[in-house]
Order: C-alpha cells, then structure tokens, then sequence
C-alpha cells in the first residue's frame, strides 16, 4: 500500500484554469504539508496541518487555497493559473509537527503541473 | 533563512568517499536530510536534534555542530545506489517555527 499518495501525477493546464490536486495518507500522521519544487530543484514549504489546522502558511499567492477535511486528507486548490506555477507539487506527511522529536516526513510521488 | 550546502555538485568513482555541508545563519534546533533520486521524492535519511550529535546508517553517517551552526553528511565507500540530490532541511531554534527550510541541494554523482 503506498503511504502518501497524490493525483494526478501529471497536469497539463491553460493559463488562467482551476485546478485541484488530492493528497492522501494512510500512516496514520497527524501533520502534512505542500511542497512547491521549481525547475531549479529548490524544495520550498507551502502549507502545513496539523490535526486539520493550518499551522504554516508561507508568503504564498492566495490563489492557492488548501483544504484538510480530515487528518488523512491534504487537498491543494489552484486558481487562475499562472505560467509562473508550474513546478513539481509535493505533499508529504510526518507522525507530529517539526521539532516534537524525531519527525521523518514521507513524501508522495509528486505532481508535475505544467501550464502553458 | 535558507542553509547554505556546499559542494553544489560531486562526482564520485563507486568506493569513493564524499562529504556534504550544511551551514545556517542562526541557531538551530535540528537538522533533516533527505536524498532525492531523479524523478522521484525526496527519502528521508536522517535527523539530528542534539548538538554534537551524530547517527548512522550504513555507510551514511552525519554529524551537527550547533555550535557552529552546521552539519556534515558523510557517505563512505560510495556506490552507485547513493547517486541523487541530498537536501538538508533544517529548523529554527525555539521550536515556534514548526518549519523545515531546505538548502538548495549537492548532486551527487557515482560512477562505476
């Protein structure tokens, strides 16, 4: 059973559409989090629950809207796409938030979003 | 603040060994590294919480020095498995920043 699983894995998109990606995990954690990878690789932090609270919300344009209807979902909402926002989404999931002890984050497969 | 890794890329022959930075700007309360292979996730290796402190796994050990605000990773004996992108997050001392910042990656290349 995969941990972390994200769809699509794949988006292609027009500027100026809404578009969704799901995230789940099985593992039981109570924190997960967005992650925006550019084409530079840089891995930035987006948004993070905890227990279906926000808890980090980066300097992030309020067209991205996440949504947590319970611990084990992580939905990340996209609207009036931007050529800008293509990059690779990443969620991830860890057993408590960071810096309540040794806290391993597991990663889902990515979702490669490409706006043209 | 992002932490600064250095070297920015490697390139090693199976065997060889190879060592990563990762220095901040402040102080520190842990520091995560995670390997990303290309075209997948990043995998968790290791966390370090306590300054000085050093783990293993493997023939993949790290070492944080809070004091001078940084931490090394150590890959002995390379093989070709270890090829990837290593990512050093790190969290801001207090513990109220509940955040990981990652540096910008060292690739690392293993040849036969």
């Amino acid at each position: 059973d995969t941990a972390v699983s994200q769809t699509p894995k794949y988006l292609v998109t027009q500027m100026g559409n809404d578009k969704s990606i799901k995230c789940e995990q099985n593992l039981g954690h109570d924190t997960m989090y967005w992650y925006k990878q550019d084409s530079k690789k840089f891995l930035k932090i987006m948004f993070s629950y905890n227990n279906k609270e926000l808890i980090i919300n980066e300097t992030v344009p309020n067209r991205f809207s996440p949504k947590s209807p319970d611990k084990a979902h992580l939905n990340l909402h996209i609207n009036s796409l931007e050529l800008g926002d293509s990059a690779v989404y990443f969620c991830a999931s860890s057993q408590d938030r960071v810096g309540n002890s040794y806290n391993e984050q597991f990663f889902g497969p990515g979702t490669r979003l490409t706006v043209l | 603040q992002q932490p600064v890794q250095s070297p920015q890329a490697v390139i090693l022959r199976e065997g060889e060994d190879a060592v990563i930075n990762c220095s901040s700007s402040k102080a520190l309360y842990s520091v995560h590294w995670y390997r990303q292979k290309h075209g997948e996730a990043p995998v968790f290796l290791m966390i370090l919480l306590k300054g000085g402190e050093q783990k293993g796994h493997e023939k993949i050990s790290a070492s944080f020095n809070e004091k001078k605000q940084q931490s090394s990773l150590y890959l002995t004996a390379s093989q070709l498995s270890y090829s990837g992108t290593y990512f050093c997050g790190t969290e801001g001392r207090g513990g109220s920043n509940y955040k990981l910042t990652f540096g910008k990656g060292t690739l690392l290349t293993v040849n036969p």
